[in-house]
């Protein structure tokens, strides 16, 4: 059966590092790939989108690798900060159509130390 | 605060009662959806509305009813609710229904307790 991991139930970092997450998926062969963050108590939120044919994806502090030889998505954050602690959802979705259906990971817990 | 708006925002309903959430968008989208999260775990996805036509039911119980008036709003009708349905229902549209490619607007959810 399909399944979508991410790594740890929880993770702490200091202020100003980088936090890295992943994303492992087995028996699926997704088109796109995205990264969502979700606050306590609210929806998640979208942060990125990337496709089959993308390596790599960049907004401000935020970047995200696609690699589908190894069936992972690695998401980063540079110079974290306080304000980043969130959980961090992935979802993966095939090439569209009514039918098709997007699938959420895990979800990684993000704790940043100031 | 997000551009889909979901009322209410909690709700405690016995077992027997009727409710409704309502869901609603103003952001031209022709994809709705809903989706119940448990806590500590993902979104799990209950409906998919395109175009006003029910084109996703994931096998959910018929306690649970969907209805999409229009291209803007979103209902979930509910009746004779278990306990365990207690849960986060987070209501969701895209430009598209093909999901993968069209990022999820999510509401802020309605918090539902069934005692």
């Amino acid at each position: 059966s399909q399944k979508i991991e991410q790594n740890s139930e929880a993770l702490n970092i200091q202020e100003g590092k980088t936090a890295t997450l992943t994303c492992n998926y087995t028996n699926y062969s997704p088109a796109y790939l995205q990264w969502y963050r979700q606050d306590p108590g609210r929806g998640p939120v979208f942060l990125l989108l990337i496709r089959e044919n993308e390596k790599e994806k960049r907004k401000e502090r935020l970047k995200v690798t696609f690699d589908t030889t190894l069936k992972q998505s690695l998401f980063h954050i540079t110079a974290s900060q306080p304000a980043d602690s969130a959980t961090y959802l992935c979802a993966l979705g095939d090439h569209g159509g009514a039918t098709n259906k997007l699938i959420f990971g895990t979800g990684t817990l993000l704790a940043v130390q100031p | 605060d997000t551009e889909v708006t979901q009322t209410p925002k909690h709700l405690v309903m016995g077992m027997t009662n009727k409710k409704s959430l309502k869901c609603e968008q103003h952001m031209g989208h022709r994809a709705m959806y809903w989706y119940k999260q448990k806590a500590k775990k993902p979104p799990e996805l209950m409906f998919v509305y395109s175009y006003e036509k029910l084109s996703i039911n994931e096998s959910v119980p018929s306690r649970f009813s969907p209805e999409c008036p229009n291209s803007s709003l979103l209902n979930l009708h509910l009746h004779a609710l278990q306990p365990e349905d207690s849960a986060l229902y987070l209501c969701a549209s895209s430009l598209q229904a093909g999901q993968g490619n069209s990022p999820l607007h999510f509401g802020n959810g309605t918090r539902l307790t069934v005692t």
